[in-house]
């Protein structure tokens, strides 16, 4: 079955500073894709970048960049330059996988990560 | 503003009861998708539609119902609650029914059931 793992409950780092938000998957499809979200105390989800199972180049996304690491099945964070307002839960999430192969369409999502930025 | 719309943002009711949670996808999108965001279960997917019919089941309860309907919006609803059921509500959208092109979420609904 497919998984997702975020070892990390909560993590602090100060302002300006460059943070990594761990992912490792679990997946036995050659084709998949990878999600993270931001979600602040207002509680909405706040899509930040995505990662195809395929795609040669590690994604990028302003301050946020995916450390892509497909043989250690790992996705992971980077947030350069942290803000104040950076500071909120961050999920790690992969489509699942239908009966059949293929994307069943919903996402399976980690326990996430909450992530505090100091001044 | 998402493009997804939740009503209502804030519910709270009493065990036993019943409520009716709608959604209305971003504009052009077919397919939606119900998920229930607790503090001990995490995220978790309920159900998924796609221009109208029931394409996908998580872990929804057999207390909860969903449909799609033609205009495209969608409503959970939520029967026999209890207090366990008290929960962030998201409900998402995509243009296709395997989210390909990425999944646009609500601002959620959240239910306390007393």
């Amino acid at each position: 079955a497919q998984k997702i793992t975020q070892t990390q409950p909560g993590m602090f780092v100060q302002e300006k500073e460059a943070v990594t938000l761990d992912c490792t998957y679990d997946t036995s499809d050659q084709s998949y894709g990878l999600f993270w979200y931001k979600q602040p105390s207002s509680g909405e989800m706040i899509f930040l970048i995505y990662q195809g199972s395929y795609d040669e180049q590690n994604a990028t996304e302003g301050r946020y960049s995916l450390n892509f690491q497909k043989a250690r099945k790992s996705a992971n964070l980077v947030i350069s330059a942290s803000q104040l307002g950076d500071s909120a839960m961050y999920f790690c999430a992969m489509r699942e996988t239908g009966l059949r192969g293929g994307s069943q369409g919903n996402l399976i999502f980690g326990k996430g990560t909450k992530l505090s930025v100091k001044p | 503003d998402s493009g997804v719309t939740q009503t209502p943002k804030h519910l709270i009711t009493a065990t036993g009861q019943r409520v009716t949670l709608r959604c209305s996808p971003r504009s052009g999108d077919l397919s939606v998708y119900w998920y229930q965001q607790s503090l001990d279960q995490g995220l978790q997917f309920l159900i998924q539609y796609y221009n109208g019919e029931e394409r996908a089941k998580g872990n929804i309860l057999e207390r909860f119902s969903a449909q799609q309907f033609p205009d495209l919006h969608s409503e959970l609803n939520l029967s026999s609650l209890e207090l366990g059921d008290s929960a962030l509500y998201f409900c998402a959208s995509s243009v296709d029914p395997g989210g390909t092109y990425g999944y646009t979420f609500g601002s959620g609904t959240r239910l306390t059931v007393v």
